[in-house]
């Protein structure tokens, strides 16, 4: 079965620059999450998807950045601009309807801004 | 050893001793609990969880233990294998979101 697919794998780029974080979560599964992690925080909820609409986006560090989920297979995270700071492991993970199951991850997407 | 909660990152077992992973979680709402395994450059791997209605879960050489009381979780790793090198994260949650601890460190050494 596949399981949660992200992509790009890595991403390094010059600050100020868009960045694009892209998930695909397991077929049938109806929440999305997109989670950052960092040596120093761990990891941390960014924002969290329910039947495609945005529920809590209360862990989006700023404006800069932005996260859609425009049909129940396809998500994305973006930088806008970019800073130093975003440097962390993106991952995204994906959880189905019924109650007290574990969140599946993708292998993430290393993003290194430079 | 142990690792206690999330002040002590690294823990060094011997091939085919025993491990013991603890955590100590803060939300007393909470009522799921989960082990994830994550390996270099890859994601949180699920392990094993536990509801709050139980006190020890086993799977297959891991056995997850659950004190409500304490707010208390540990995992163990019988005849634990080099394969079993990873960092581990214990997560909690009480609606939807899960808090994750720092991680623990387990190395296996031959």
């Amino acid at each position: 079965d596949a399981g949660v697919i992200q992509s790009p794998r890595h991403e390094v780029t010059e600050m100020g620059q868009e960045v694009t974080l892209r998930c695909k979560p397991i077929s049938g599964h109806n929440s999305l999450f997109w989670y950052r992690q960092t040596m120093m925080r761990g990891l941390e909820l960014l924002i969290y998807f329910n039947n495609n609409v945005p529920i809590d986006d209360s862990g989006m560090p700023e404006d800069r950045f932005s996260a859609k989920m425009p049909n129940a297979s396809f998500s994305t995270l973006k930088i806008q601009p970019s800073e130093p700071r975003d440097s962390a492991v993106y991952f995204c993970a994906s959880l189905g309807a019924a109650g007290n199951q574990p969140q599946h991850f993708g292998d993430g997407t290393r993003l290194s801004i430079l | 050893g142990e690792s206690v909660g999330l002040h002590l990152p690294t823990l060094s077992v011997q091939e085919g001793d025993n491990s013991i992973i603890n955590c100590a979680y803060s939300n007393s709402a909470s009522d799921y609990f989960i082990w994830y395994k994550q390996e270099s450059g890859k994601g949180p791997q699920f392990i094993i969880d536990i509801r709050s209605n139980m006190d020890k879960r086993q799977g297959q050489r891991v056995t997850v233990l659950l004190n409500k009381t304490v707010k208390h979780l540990s995992l163990q790793i019988a005849a634990t294998q080099p394969g079993d090198s990873a960092v581990y994260f214990c997560a909690e949650t009480a609606v939807y979101a899960l808090n994750f601890g720092k991680g623990t460190s387990l190395l296996v050494t031959p």
